[in-house]
Order: structure tokens, then sequence, then C-alpha cells
């Protein structure tokens, strides 16, 4: 089946080191977002690729960037995580017209930070 | 600034009721309306959606009515089914590929 595939399923990282969550997709969607989600809050945009244009959200800190190699895949790295990015990262993308198709999600990855 | 808000956080209806979950929106702009159900430890999946220039669209159990006068719109679920009990989550966008969330509202349908 097509979809959205997020690799791990949880993560559990240091204060401070270096992680990177990873994204794939055989939908062949043009646009791919990366959102955070804390516990019983709004999935938050970070950023998102169409196709290989980047668009950072204003709010997004620096700590976190991300990598389009091609189409299939998307990277999340987090440079130096704090206690307060763990949260849930889900992936999603949308292959439809400008702002007027839905987005198709994967499970996410939940980013403890110890 | 909550663009979109989902003022109840919860909700519990009897198996074979009607529920309805409610969303507001402050944005003018917004123009395309989507509902989402998650599961824990899953990701959001797409339910149903509506465009500005409707009112009302429905899938089998899911109808979701827009009111574009007082910002509102809300899903019915009818007949409630014990498996639809999750947390739904609306979005809304305005003609752009950025889609902004609500908080969810997590809904509990009693056998």
């Amino acid at each position: 089946d097509a979809m959205v595939i997020q690799n791990p399923r949880y993560q559990v990282t240091q204060f401070g080191k270096p992680v990177t969550l990873s994204c794939s997709q055989t939908l062949n969607h043009n646009v791919m977002y990366w959102y955070q989600q804390k516990s019983s809050q709004a999935p938050k945009l970070l950023f998102h690729y169409y196709d290989k244009d980047f668009n950072n959200e204003a709010d997004t800190p620096d700590n976190f960037q991300s990598r389009r190699p091609n189409t299939s895949f998307c990277f999340l790295d987090i440079r130096s995580p704090g206690l307060g990015d763990a949260a849930m990262y889900l992936c999603a993308t949308s292959g439809g017209q400008l702002g007027n198709s839905p987005l198709h999600f994967g499970n996410g990855t939940r980013l403890t930070v110890t | 600034d909550q663009q979109v808000k989902q003022n109840s956080p919860s909700l519990s209806v009897q198996e074979g009721r009607i529920s309805i979950l409610n969303c507001d929106y402050t944005n003018s702009m917004f123009d395309y309306f989507l509902w989402y159900k998650k599961y824990p430890a899953e990701g959001p999946t797409f339910l149903i959606s509506i465009s500005s220039i409707k009112d009302k669209n429905e899938d089998g159990r899911f109808t979701v009515f827009l009111n574009k006068s007082a910002k509102h719109l809300s899903l019915h679920i009818v007949p409630s089914q014990p498996g639809d009990s999750a947390v739904y989550f609306c979005a809304a966008s305005s003609g752009t590929y950025k889609y902004i969330f609500g908080t969810g509202t997590r809904l509990k349908v009693l056998a």
C-alpha cells in the first residue's frame, strides 16, 4: 500500500546529542511536512518542502533543520535537543492542488530527551 | 494566536447516538477545512473535508457542516460506534500548503 513511513517509531536521545528522524513516502507527493505535537496540543508546523523548495515557519527554532534529498525521503535533524523538544514528530505529505487536498500522515516518531 | 480552536477537550456519547464535534476559526481567509481522527500511537487519519464554497459535505456516517458567517464548523457522526473513540482534530488552510490544526477533542463512545 502507498503510505508515509516514519522511522524510528520511538527515539531516545540525550540532552544536546544530535538526532535525525526520517520519513519516506510511496505516494509520490510533491509536498512533505514536519509537524511537532506535544501532549494535548495542536500539531505545530515546523516546515514543509514543495519539491526541493524549503519553507521554514518563522517560529521554528534554528535547532531544527530538514533535508529532502529526493521526492521520497525527508529528514528532520535536531542539532542539540533540549528537554523541551520531547514530543511526537509527525511527517505528512500532500499531492493535490494548492491547499485543497488532505495531508497523509505517518505514524510519527516519539522523541524522548534524557 | 490560535487560529483554529476546539474548545471541548473531551466528549462522551452513547453508542448509536449522534456525536457532534465543534471547531471555530478566526482567519476569514481559510477556504478549506478538514477533520482527522487519531488513535493512540498512530498518525492522524483523514476523515472528511469541505471547501468554503459548500456548507455541507457527507460521507457515510460522517457529515461536516460549515457556517462561514459564524466561522464555525462541526463534524457529525451518526450513529456513533465504539470504534469511533479517538481524538478528532479539525484543520484549515487558506489556499497555501500550510495547514493549521486545532488542539483536538477526545471522543469516547460508550457501549
